[in-house]
């Protein structure tokens, strides 16, 4: 069974700082990879996935995120960040191929993001 | 939001009782999740279904059983709510499971 570590539970920045939160999956085979977001009082949302291909992936609202394979690490940046940022990020992963991906997406524990203005 | 809706979004309910949560959409998808979600624990999941009549366990199943008797409902049931199953509960939905998810708004269910 796959697992995913994100490294930071809080992290506190000012506006216009930047932004990286860490995630490792653990898992043998072929995985894809996933950033939500939960806004306060909200569902999740989906920031950005990767399945294949070139392993930088551009999301929504000026979020990216690097696949390093050798590093089973799938880590999100942000330039600048805003006040309206604040919310809470979950990496998320999916194993592909024989026996895996039907039993849904496993999830990192969260990082808590507040944003100061 | 995507076309699934869950039912009710906040219920408060006694120790003891039943309780029985409900995932609707309208997408036609063939994958249904229940997540629970808990402060320090992020998402786990509860049970999940690959189809009319076909349910699994996920990770934590323990004290829940689900159903669904259509492609568009997939019901969550506590059959017996313990102050431990106080927790918001999202459905999820998926057209090839290995693809995009897509969440529902969430129902907050606090057990007294």
């Amino acid at each position: 069974a796959q697992s995913v570590s994100q490294h930071n539970h809080h992290v506190i920045l000012s506006e216009a700082a930047s932004l990286e939160l860490g995630c490792n999956y653990s898992y043998g085979g072929t995985v894809n990879l996933f950033w939500y977001v939960q806004y306060p009082g909200q569902h999740l949302q989906l920031l950005l996935k990767y399945f294949s291909g070139d392993p930088l992936v551009k999301g929504i609202k000026g979020f990216e995120a690097e696949f390093i394979k050798s590093k089973f690490s799938f880590n999100l940046r942000k330039p600048s960040v805003q006040w309206s940022d604040t919310a809470e990020y979950f990496c998320a992963v999916n194993a592909v191929g024989s026996g895996g991906g039907a039993d849904g997406l496993t999830f990192g524990k969260g990082t808590h993001l507040i944003i100061q203005p | 939001d995507a076309g699934i809706t869950q039912s009710p979004r906040h219920k408060v309910t006694e120790t003891g009782t039943p309780v029985t949560l409900r995932c609707h959409q309208t997408e036609n998808h063939r994958y249904m999740y229940w997540y629970r979600q808990d402060p320090g624990h992020g998402l786990r999941l509860i049970h999940y279904s690959y189809g009319v009549k076909d349910t699994d366990k996920g990770e934590v199943s323990d004290g829940y059983s689900v159903s669904r008797s259509k492609t568009e409902d997939f019901l969550l049931t506590l059959e017996s709510a313990t102050s431990s199953q106080t927790s918001v509960y999202f459905c999820a939905i998926s057209s090839d499971r290995v693809g995009g998810y897509t969440f529902g708004s969430g129902t907050r269910l606090t057990v007294v």
